[in-house]
């Protein structure tokens, strides 16, 4: 089965850019997508197929996906990012597969 | 404007079943894919499966193949989710979610979650 690997924990300033890692065996041949969930509330998604946002989502929010790693990019971070944030992909083997989760804390 | 409710999760002792529902308003519920996703307490989210949009396709996690079933009534715009031979590891909060497009594959992603349902399995 597929698997796709985040660090546990990613701190940033406010107002800096935080990145946050998706690896994953040839990643970048594939579609990756982001989720945000904030504490209590379900996930809501923030990038699809690598580096499209849907709509309400901000520019600040942005994706790259290249290799073995993708990563999502938050510009000049804000204290309402602090969630967990998750990658996921289609496998052929396993379907949907989401990564272990990304607990985002702004400083 | 897109909801999904689900409905169903509770107590349970291990071993038992339990069926879980999902009622969608707000769009053309025929012409999405549907999947459920968990999350047990303190943990990350896990895919647990999901359908095309006319049923015929089915997709399961490897942890609950064989004990849980999906199925949907396109005249009622819902979604269910049986679950049988439920064990202590089946313990999470059971989101529904809309699958972007009428099936699974590269392009699909949950672009709308419910808020979740939780369910408890005791031993």
């Amino acid at each position: 089965s597929y698997e796709l690997t985040q660090p546990l924990s990613v701190s940033v300033a406010m107002g800096q850019t935080a990145r946050i890692t998706c690896g994953g065996n040839n990643i970048g041949s594939k579609n990756v997508h982001w989720y945000q969930q904030r504490p209590g509330q379900a996930p809501v998604l923030v990038i699809y197929r690598d580096t499209s946002r849907p709509s309400g989502i901000p520019e600040r929010f942005s994706g790259s996906n290249s290799g073995n790693t993708a990563t999502l990019t938050i510009y000049r971070a804000q204290a309402g990012d602090e969630a967990d944030y998750y990658c996921q992909v289609w496998d052929s083997s396993t379907p949907w597969v989401f990564g272990g989760g990304t607990k985002l804390t702004v400083l | 404007e897109v909801q999904l409710l689900e409905s169903g999760g509770g107590l349970i002792q291990s071993g038992g079943s339990l069926r879980l529902s999902c009622a969608a308003s707000g769009f053309a519920f025929n012409r999405n894919a549907m999947s459920w996703v968990r999350q047990a307490p303190g943990k990350g989210l896990e895919w647990v499966s999901g359908l095309n949009y006319n049923g015929d396709t089915t997709y399961y996690a490897d942890s609950v193949k064989g004990r849980f079933i999906v199925s949907r009534d396109n005249s009622k715009d819902t979604v269910s989710l049986r679950m049988n031979s439920l064990r202590v590891e089946d313990t999470a909060v059971y989101y529904c979610a809309r699958v972007s497009g009428v099936a699974g594959g590269s392009y699909a992603v949950f672009d709308y979650w419910g808020q979740g349902t939780l369910v408890a399995v005791s031993s």
